[in-house]
């Protein structure tokens, strides 16, 4: 059973691009989550995705938009990047709801804005 | 201002020492959850604590949940270098089970 896999897993962009990272969820999960990671700190936030449709966001500006696919993939899309974006972007997956749900993380994804 | 505060944010001890992780808020939560996570890799689950009052034991390690379910620790008995790693706690909080919250973290390591 494959576990929660993130795409890519590094890359390097500079400042003004545009970035699109990819996360596939654990076998049977239906909701994705995607946080910000900066180094040194806990994961930050940023939305969750349930039927393709947003289902909650953190404290992040409109740069920062998602997507989730009929099969319940989703990607995370930051446009006009900054060099403080560069973090570790973490994608978690989960089912069910209320205070037992528990969310299976992925690698990362590790951006480096130059 | 993190929502979920853990203390300390960092630690360093010699094999075989005893050592208790805290994480505290002031706000309610539905649950908590305990993770480790190891440079470069995501976080790994270690346990979910969801009654207040509830322990959990996982080997070496003991995990509480505060009465209020406004905080919780973790302590690790007799630790060793395989512990080493970041210790984040996070959870949802009452009412709120679509947005996930968690702690600053806390870096151990263990020296042998």
């Amino acid at each position: 059973d494959a576990g929660v896999t993130q795409s890519p897993t590094h890359l390097i962009k500079t400042r003004g691009q545009q970035v699109t990272l990819r996360c596939s969820p654990k076998s049977g999960h239906d909701t994705v989550s995607w946080y910000q990671q900066a180094l040194g700190q806990g994961p930050q936030f940023i939305f969750q995705y349930y039927e393709e449709e947003e289902r909650q966001r953190g404290n992040f500006p409109d740069r920062f938009s998602g997507h989730q696919f009929p099969n319940y993939s989703s990607e995370l899309n930051v446009n006009a990047l900054l060099l403080g974006d560069s973090a570790l972007y973490l994608c978690a997956s989960s089912s069910g709801q209320g205070n037992r749900e528990t969310q299976y993380f992925g690698p990362g994804t590790r951006l480096l804005v130059l | 201002t993190q929502l979920l505060e853990q203390s300390p944010q960092f630690l360093s001890i010699q094999e075989g020492e005893n050592l208790t992780v805290y994480c505290n808020s002031s706000s309610v939560f539905s649950s908590l959850q305990w993770y480790r996570q190891e440079p470069g890799e995501g976080p790994v689950l270690l346990v979910t604590v969801v009654t207040g009052g509830e322990v959990k034991k996982l080997k070496r390690l003991t995990f509480q949940f505060g009465d209020a379910r406004k905080d919780s620790s973790l302590h690790i008995t007799a630790a060793q270098p395989g512990d080493t790693g970041l210790y984040l706690c996070a959870g949802h909080r009452e009412y709120n089970f679509n947005k996930f919250y968690f702690g600053s973290g806390t870096k151990l390591n263990v020296k042998p």
